[in-house]
């Protein structure tokens, strides 16, 4: 059974830090790992990531991915309010389609 | 504006109601997907449609039943429920299928569900 599991489930963190979301994954057919950030309903896109190494970047955000070890990591730097979301992690893309982590409930406070 | 529009965004229904979800994607995707999210559990994937024609159904309970008119038009027809089926549902679309290809999901804000 396809598996993904990210830490930590919950972060509380002050405006300004640097924080650090981990994805595990075991999937059986793996095409790809996605970073979503939910804030009230509608789950965002953030990054797609195919290749081991190669990190993703947008604005303050960051993603690496590790095809060897099986896990990838979504970096935020200088943290700001609005921030605050849960992020998700999904893999796979085989017959089951995506599967998701539970998420990291990460909360900014000012 | 998400390109991927649910109404509505909050139903509460009786266990022994009829109603039905609707979803509809602006974004000229192939594929649509109906997820279930409960709180503290991770997204789940319950129906996939590919061109209008089912390619997945991930075990759902007979009380949930989707129809698929179009590519842009998904809808999930709901009776009988019950309240642990509480949660909320959200609609997604891809380019092409997931399965075949990396192409993101992109989501709808949802249908908060409770079954009273």
């Amino acid at each position: 059974e396809d598996k993904v599991v990210q830490s930590p489930l919950s972060l509380v963190v002050h405006e300004g830090d640097t924080v650090t979301l981990n994805c595990s994954y075991e999937v059986t057919n793996f095409r790809s790992l996605l970073w979503y950030k939910q804030e009230k309903k509608a789950p965002t896109f953030l990054f797609m990531l195919t290749s081991s190494g190669i990190e993703k970047k947008s604005g303050r955000l960051s993603s690496i991915l590790d095809k060897k070890e099986l896990f990838s990591i979504l970096n935020i730097t200088a943290t700001q309010t609005g921030d605050s979301a849960i992020y998700l992690c999904a893999s796979g893309g085989g017959a089951d389609g995506l599967t998701f982590g539970k998420g990291t409930h990460l909360i900014i406070q000012p | 504006e998400t390109g991927v529009t649910q109404t509505p965004r909050h139903l509460v229904m009786g266990m022994t109601n009829k109603k039905s979800l609707k979803c509809e994607q602006h974004l000229g995707h192939n594929a649509m997907y109906w997820y279930k999210q409960s709180a503290k559990k991770p997204l789940e994937l319950m129906f996939v449609y590919s061109l209008e024609e089912r390619v997945e159904n991930n075990s759902v309970p007979s009380r949930f039943s989707p129809e698929c008119p179009n590519s842009s038009h998904l809808f999930l027809h709901l009776h009988t429920l019950q309240p642990e089926d509480s949660a909320l549902y959200l609609c997604a679309s891809s380019q092409e299928l997931q399965s075949s290809y990396n192409s993101p999901l992109h989501f709808g804000n949802g249908t908060r569900l409770t079954v009273t």
